[in-house]
């Protein structure tokens, strides 16, 4: 079975500055692994995705995660954080399996400081 | 259209009441998710179409959660005698693939 743990359910930087926010994934099948981003009101946007090609993902916004399967991580950067990222990040898995649920992390809401 | 249309976006109920959530998935997309979003909670996985076919409902909360896809396209959950802590944002999200990025709706925020 897969899981995924998002370790903070809340992050703060201040506006410039680097923005981490740390996932961690579990499953018995070579995973796809995806950031989702919810700002207030709004739907899920995806903000990148792995599928077992390179493992430094770029996606929208200037966000990059980087799969490591050692550490069975995908955390989520950013070089610095603007006030519009101020969201819910969502860490997702799929496993590439019969089970083909898209499972949610509890989400990381991070926070910019001015 | 072009993303996952839901209807309605907003839906009070009284407690006892059924209602009815539509999801109009992105067209020739395999896949249907549908989850339910609490406030401050992350989405949880409710059940998942592939076609028509329902292949896994294991999130559905109790008998009174029901959702079918009858020709493979458009899908509707429906919850009979709403309760209180039925009360959350559902959310429906289709994929072109088994496995590929998953396109979600704005969801239906459902008050009770």
């Amino acid at each position: 079975a897969q899981s995924v743990t998002q370790l903070d359910s809340h992050v703060s930087v201040s506006e410039g500055t680097p923005v981490l926010l740390r996932c961690n994934y579990s499953s018995s099948y070579s995973p796809s692994l995806f950031w989702y981003v919810q700002h207030p009101n709004k739907g899920l946007q995806l903000l990148l995705k792995y599928t077992s090609a390179a493992t430094l993902v770029k996606g929208i916004n200037g966000f990059e995660a980087e799969f490591k399967k050692s550490e069975t991580s995908f955390h989520l950067t950013k070089p610095s954080a603007h006030m519009s990222d101020a969201a819910e990040y969502f860490c997702v898995v799929i496993a590439s399996g019969r089970d083909d649920k898209i499972i949610f992390g509890k989400g990381t809401r991070l926070h910019i400081l001015p | 259209g072009a993303g996952v249309s839901q209807s309605p976006r907003y839906k009070v109920a009284k407690r006892g009441q059924d209602v009815a959530l539509r999801c109009d998935p992105i067209s020739g997309h395999v896949s249907l998710f549908w989850y339910q979003q609490a406030l401050g909670q992350g989405p949880e996985f409710l059940t998942y179409f592939q076609n028509e076919a329902q292949l896994d409902k294991s999130g559905l909360p109790s008998d009174r959660f029901f959702a079918e896809r009858p020709e493979g396209s458009v899908s509707t959950l429906k919850i009979q005698r709403t309760q209180q802590e039925d009360s959350a944002v559902y959310l429906c999200a289709s994929s072109k693939e088994v496995n590929t990025e998953a396109f979600f709706g704005q969801g239906t925020r459902l008050t009770v």
